[in-house]
């Protein structure tokens, strides 16, 4: 059974560009969840879709999106990039929405450079 | 309400000790607590989980020990190894989010 596929590995982009980073569940769950992963702040959430539906959201400005497409890949967008935009970003998967006792299966993340 | 207060934040044993990470938290709606380990280049991955009925859970060397009148919640790592070293999170699950700890850099030295 094929993990959290997470694309691209790396990305450098220079600060005011915009970035979209994609996530592919494992098969069967409908959940997708995003988190921003820096040295000091651990593992932020940004935002879940569950059903194509954003079901939550973090305390992430408005530069940051997501969408959940019918098979429940996901992408998530930022919007004129900062420096402090830069970070480890991680898709997590799960058979149902987060907060029903379930368990989240990580991507590797996309680790982000901004420039 | 919704953190979880995760500590120590770093923290280095002597191979063969026995490392405790402790989390706390306020919110008693909070009915599902998990531990993720998470290695360097990798994503965090579900290590043991225990729900507020029960005062302990085991597996392998791994021990959670829940106290919930302290709202209180620790994670042991027996006979602890230097594969052992990695990033652990605690986290609480409610019945919509789930709120992670800061996390706990745990060094096994040799």
């Amino acid at each position: 059974k094929a993990g959290v596929t997470q694309t691209p590995r790396y990305l450098i982009k220079t600060r005011g560009q915009q970035v979209t980073l994609s996530c592919s569940p494992i098969s069967g769950h409908r959940s997708v969840s995003w988190y921003q992963q820096t040295p000091g702040q651990g593992l932020q959430f940004l935002f879940e879709y569950f059903s194509e539906t954003q079901r939550n959201k973090g305390n992430f400005p408005g530069r940051f999106s997501g969408r959940q497409f019918s098979n429940s890949r996901s992408e998530m967008n930022v919007s004129t990039l900062e420096l402090g935009d830069s970070a480890l970003y991680l898709c997590a998967s799960s058979l149902g929405t987060l907060g029903m006792n379930t368990e989240a299966f990580f991507g590797q993340g996309t680790r982000l450079t901004v420039v | 309400q919704q953190q979880v207060k995760q500590s120590p934040q770093s923290l280095i044993v002597q191979k063969g000790g026995i490392p405790i990470i402790n989390c706390a938290y306020e919110n008693t709606a909070f009915d599902y607590f998990p531990w993720y380990q998470q290695f360097p280049g990798k994503g965090p991955a579900l290590l043991i989980a225990i729900r507020p009925d029960v005062s302990e859970k085991k597996e392998g060397r791994f021990t959670i020990s829940f106290n919930k009148s302290a709202k209180q919640f620790s994670l042991h790592i027996m006979d602890s190894q230097p594969g052992d070293s990695a990033t652990y999170f605690c986290a609480a699950d409610s019945n919509y989010q789930l709120i992670w700890g800061a996390g706990t850099k745990l060094i096994i030295k040799p």
